[in-house]
C-alpha cells in the first residue's frame, strides 16, 4: 500500500506551459516532502522540498503549494523548458525514512 | 567527489543465482538505504541503516540481505534471485542523524535482470 499517492502518471505539455504535479499523503507523522527529479538512466536528485510549517516554497521556476489540512501537495513548474523533460517523484519523510509516489513522467513538447 | 557509487551497473542474473549489488559513498552519511524501481511503483525502500552496524528491514526486504560494516559501504545480497527481483536498484545516502530534512544523494542505479 502506497502511503503518498501521486498523479498524474504523465504529462504533456508544450514549451512556455505550466506542468502540476499532485500528491496525497495520510500519514500526520510525515514532516518532511521533498521532490526529486530522474533522468533516463540516472538517480533521482533533489528538486525542492518544504516542511509542512510553511503553504509555499518557490526556487526558480518550481514552486511546492503545500495544504496541510487536506493533506495534499503539489509541484508547479512554469515556463517548462524541453530540458524539464524527466520523472518527478513526490515523497514524504519522517525520521531517516522517504516514501515515494509512483512518479510523473513529464514530457515538454518545443 | 564520487558521491554514491553502485557496481554494477548492469547485471543479468538466472533463477537461484546469488549476488551482491556493491554501494559506497564517500560524504561520511550516517544513513544509507536501498531501493528498487518498478514501472509504476515509484521507489520502495528495501534496507536501510542508520550507521555502522545497524540496520533494519524497509517496506519489501524479502529476499533481500543487508550489512553494515563500515560507513561507507552498504552492499544487497540477492540470496536466490527471483524472476520477481527484476528490477532497477538504487543505494541513497544522507547525513540522517534523525532528522528527516536531509537530502538524500542516490547512485546511479543497477539494473538487474533475473531470466
Amino acid at each position: 500500500q502506497q502511503q503518498v499517492k501521486q498523479s498524474p502518471q504523465s504529462l504533456i505539455v508544450q514549451k512556455g506551459g505550466i506542468s502540476i504535479i499532485n500528491c496525497a499523503y495520510e500519514n500526520t507523522a510525515f514532516d518532511y516532502f521533498p521532490w526529486y527529479q530522474q533522468f533516463p538512466g540516472k538517480g533521482p536528485a533533489l528538486l525542492i522540498a518544504i516542511r509542512p510549517d510553511v503553504s509555499e516554497k518557490k526556487e526558480g521556476r518550481f514552486t511546492i503549494s503545500f495544504n496541510k489540512s487536506a493533506k495534499q501537495f503539489s509541484l508547479h513548474i512554469m515556463d517548462s523548458q524541453p530540458g524539464d523533460s524527466a520523472t518527478y517523484f513526490c515523497a514524504a519523510g519522517n525520521d531517516y525514512k522517504l516514501s515515494f509516489g509512483a512518479g510523473t513522467t513529464v514530457t515538454v513538447r518545443a | 567527489n564520487a558521491g554514491v557509487t553502485q557496481t554494477p551497473k548492469f547485471q543479468v542474473l538466472k533463477t537461484g543465482q546469488s549476488m551482491t549489488l556493491q554501494c559506497a559513498q564517500d560524504m561520511n552519511h550516517e544513513y544509507m538505504s536501498w531501493y528498487r524501481q518498478d514501472p509504476g511503483m515509484g521507489l520502495r525502500l528495501i534496507h536501510y541503516s542508520v550507521g555502522a552496524g545497524i540496520t533494519d528491514q524497509g517496506e519489501v526486504p524479502n529476499g533481500y540481505n543487508v550489512s553494515r560494516s563500515t560507513t561507507e559501504d552498504f552492499p544487497l545480497r540477492l540470496l536466490s534471485a527471483a524472476p520477481s527481483q527484476t528490477s532497477v536498484y538504487f543505494c541513497a545516502s544522507s547525513r540522517g542523524a534523525g532528522r528527516s530534512d536531509t537530502e538524500a544523494f542516490f547512485g546511479q542505479g543497477t539494473r538487474l535482470t533475473v531470466v
